[in-house]
């Protein structure tokens, strides 16, 4: 695709249901990053992969978050459990490679926990 | 974990005035970017700044990486209203873009016409 594409746009879920948020990068993008962003704040990191190896995911809030990306290319980010506290917009960028300092961000998923 | 400040946090300013918001960390980055994000939209690329001291112009925007590669900051000469939204920087740490990028809370810009 043309950009980085996210889905589902908008999530709402019962507090305690499992979610998978879904990221397809760029095309021949080596590097994807998952971010949460609240209302009117900056990104803040939760994990990254390159290629299907996972290089950092100390930004997980806790192990009921986890991410994976099988192939190096879609990745999917999963949220068990889930609580209020979960509630907000979780970004997906990806980027040409590892020392490609250009992250193009996708549209995220609106996550709504009730 | 590499923080980065930014200042102000919001600013409202008159079209045609001049204005100046800061990036300022303790940690050392091997290249800091500069992005901006409108509502409901992604954060976009402005410009990545590589080298202690580079400058970088951008029509009306003018970047500086600091000496020390701790921070950076981003002016702008006579601000219009288009210039509205939410300014991030990020860094990327000493590991190059091994690393995650680390992005600051946003300097919220409302240029007023």
């Amino acid at each position: 695709g043309a950009g980085v594409s996210q889905s589902p746009r908008y999530k709402v879920t019962k507090r305690g249901q499992d979610v998978a948020l879904r990221c397809d990068p760029i095309s021949g993008h080596v590097s994807l990053y998952w971010y949460r962003q609240a209302l009117g704040q900056g990104p803040e990191f939760l994990t990254y992969f390159n290629y299907e190896a996972q290089q950092d995911k100390s930004g997980l809030p806790n192990d009921r978050f986890s991410a994976e990306r099988p192939e190096g290319s879609i990745s999917t980010l999963t949220i068990q459990r889930t609580e209020q506290r979960d509630s907000a917009m979780y970004r997906c960028a990806s980027s040409l490679g590892p020392f490609e300092w250009e992250a193009f961000f996708g549209q995220g998923t609106r996550l709504t926990v009730v | 974990t590499q923080l980065l400040e930014q200042s102000p946090q919001f600013l409202s300013i008159q079209e045609g005035e001049n204005l100046t918001v800061y990036c300022n960390s303790s940690s050392v980055f091997s290249s800091l970017q500069w992005y901006r994000q409108e509502p409901g939209e992604g954060p976009v690329l402005l410009v990545t700044v590589v080298t202690g001291g580079e400058v970088k112009k951008l029509k009306r925007l003018t970047f500086q990486f600091g000496d020390a590669r701790k921070d950076s900051s981003l002016h702008i000469t006579a601000a219009q209203p288009g210039d509205t939204g939410l300014y991030l920087c990020a860094g990327a740490g000493s590991g190059g873009g091994a690393d995650g990028l680390t992005f600051g809370k946003g300097t919220h810009l409302i240029i007023q016409p």
